[in-house]
């Protein structure tokens, strides 16, 4: 599709079980960013990459969460030992980069720790 | 710190006019966004403002006052499909679009 896309769509998970998300970003796309929304509240920055730079990570709020990339395609979001305050919405989106440049939004995963 | 202020909550009527206000103070400036967010859905696009004034497009409008940390978003001519949130987001980093969003704020248009 021409969009972004991420899978799943849902994931309901027990305290304690890691969950890997997934992210597509629009093709050609060399920048790509993970948000957090938690319910009522706006979107929190995660993490972001530029095409084969070190990414920016200074949004994840803690070692239980990582991410990577694989030069400028598919990106994974883990979290191991998921905790309750862990459930919200993730959101991926994806740039060509440059910091005037419109990011384009994916549906986002719904994470249910329960 | 980042701050970035928005009414939660907003209601008008078919076919009138609404104006979203955002305020902001952050660490550095390099641009601000309007979103629009339909329940369960994405945040779409809607404005990019970088220097004051006012862009308008089509329905949508939006102001940038850079002094006074301020921009608002203009909806005329509602209509029923425009009831969702409007995320206000600044860029505040100039290596790379690092975005500060609000809370949004949910508009809720009535017959």
């Amino acid at each position: 599709g021409a969009g972004v896309s991420q899978s799943p769509s849902n994931k309901v998970t027990e305290k304690g079980k890691d969950v890997e998300l997934r992210c597509d970003p629009i093709s050609g796309h060399t920048a790509l960013y993970w948000y957090r929304q938690r319910l009522g509240q706006g979107l929190e920055f995660l993490i972001y990459f530029q095409g084969n730079s070190a990414p920016d990570k200074s949004g994840l709020p803690s070692d239980r969460f990582s991410a990577e990339r694989t030069g400028e395609s598919v990106s994974t979001l883990t979290i191991q030992r998921t905790q309750q305050e862990d459930s919200a919405v993730y959101l991926c989106a994806s740039s060509r980069g440059g910091n005037q440049e419109t990011q384009y939004f994916g549906p986002g995963t719904r994470l249910l720790v329960l | 710190g980042q701050n970035i202020d928005q009414p939660t909550e907003m209601t008008a009527t078919e076919g009138a006019i609404v104006q979203i206000n955002c305020t902001y103070q952050t660490s550095g400036f390099n641009g601000l966004f309007w979103y629009q967010q339909h329940a369960g859905e994405a945040p779409t696009f809607l404005s990019y403002n970088v220097l004051d004034g006012l862009e308008e497009k089509g329905r949508f409008s939006s102001f940038l006052s850079r002094s006074k940390g301020y921009s608002y978003l203009l909806l005329k001519e509602l209509q029923m499909k425009d009831s969702a949130s409007y995320l206000c987001a600044v860029s505040s980093n100039t290596g790379f679009q690092k975005l500060v969003f609000g809370t949004g704020t949910r508009l809720l248009v009535s017959p």
